[in-house]
C-alpha cells in the first residue's frame, strides 16, 4: 500500500517556538487528516481538510490542503510542553476508495528544556 | 471520544498460540478497522469491516482473520501468533460527515500492545 512522505521525522525545539511539518504524495488526495498520538494512547484527530487550498485552524494549530492536492502542511504556533508527541498525517487518494486511509510515518516532536 | 474500547490493553503470549483482540464501539458505526503500528511503518491496515459479516483485507492481512457478528464488536484473531506480529494494534471507526465527503473521518481506540515471545 502507498505511504505518505512525512517530514521531518523528528523535531527538537524549545518551548515557545513555532513548528512546521508536511506530508507529500505522488497521488492526488481528496482528504487530508492530521492526528496527534501521545505515548501509550491512540491517535487523536486534530484537523480535517477536504478541499484544495483549504486552511483550517484548531487553536494554535493550523493545517492546509495543498493546491496541487498532493501535499498538506501542519503548523503549531508558540509550542508548549503538552504539544510533545507524534504527529501523523493521513489522507484519501482519489483512486483508493473513500473507505480507506493511507498514513504518514509520523513526526516526533520533542521540546528541549 | 468515539466510544471505542479495546481489550485487552496489553497481552504477552507465546509463539504458536491463538490470540483474539476485541474492539467495541457504542455509536453504531458501520465501518470498523484494525491497524497495526510499528516503528518506521506508521499505521498499516490489516482488515476492515463495512457491516455485520462484511469484511475485507487490508495491506497486511496475512496471518490475521477478523469477524463481525454484531455491529458493535469487531474481533481480530491471530490463529498462530508469530514474533513478527508483536506490535501495537489499533481499532478505528469511520464517522461520516453530514455533507458529502466533508466530515468523513476515522477515530481510533486506545490500542492493544501485543508481545509474542
Amino acid at each position: 500500500g502507498q505511504q505518505l512522505n512525512q517530514s521531518p521525522q523528528s523535531m527538537f525545539i524549545q518551548e515557545g517556538e513555532d513548528v512546521s511539518m508536511n506530508c507529500t504524495s505522488s497521488s492526488i488526495f481528496n482528504t487530508w487528516l492530521w492526528y496527534k498520538q501521545d505515548p501509550g494512547e491512540g491517535p487523536v484527530l486534530l484537523i480535517a481538510l477536504y478541499k484544495a487550498g483549504e486552511l483550517t485552524s484548531n487553536g494554535r494549530l493550523t493545517a492546509q490542503f495543498g493546491i496541487t492536492r498532493k501535499d498538506s502542511f501542519l503548523n503549531i504556533s508558540a509550542s508548549i510542553p503538552s504539544d510533545v508527541g507524534i504527529y501523523f498525517c493521513a489522507g484519501r487518494p482519489t483512486n483508493f476508495g473513500n473507505e480507506k486511509l493511507t498514513f504518514g510515518t509520523g513526526t516526533r516532536l520533542t521540546i528541549i528544556p | 471520544d468515539a466510544g471505542i474500547t479495546q481489550s485487552p490493553r496489553h497481552k504477552v503470549t507465546e509463539t504458536g498460540t491463538p490470540v483474539t483482540l476485541r474492539c467495541h464501539q457504542t455509536e453504531n458505526h458501520r465501518y470498523m478497522y484494525w491497524y497495526r503500528q510499528d516503528p518506521g511503518h506508521g499505521l498499516r491496515l490489516i482488515h476492515y469491516s463495512y457491516g455485520v459479516k462484511d469484511t475485507d483485507k487490508g495491506e497486511v492481512s496475512d496471518g490475521y482473520s477478523v469477524s463481525r457478528s454484531k455491529t458493535e464488536d469487531f474481533l481480530l484473531t491471530l490463529e498462530s501468533a508469530t514474533s513478527s506480529q508483536t506490535s501495537v494494534y489499533f481499532c478505528a471507526i469511520r464517522r461520516y460527515g453530514t455533507s458529502g465527503d466533508r466530515g468523513d473521518t476515522q477515530y481510533f481506540g486506545p490500542g492493544t500492545r501485543l508481545t509474542v515471545l
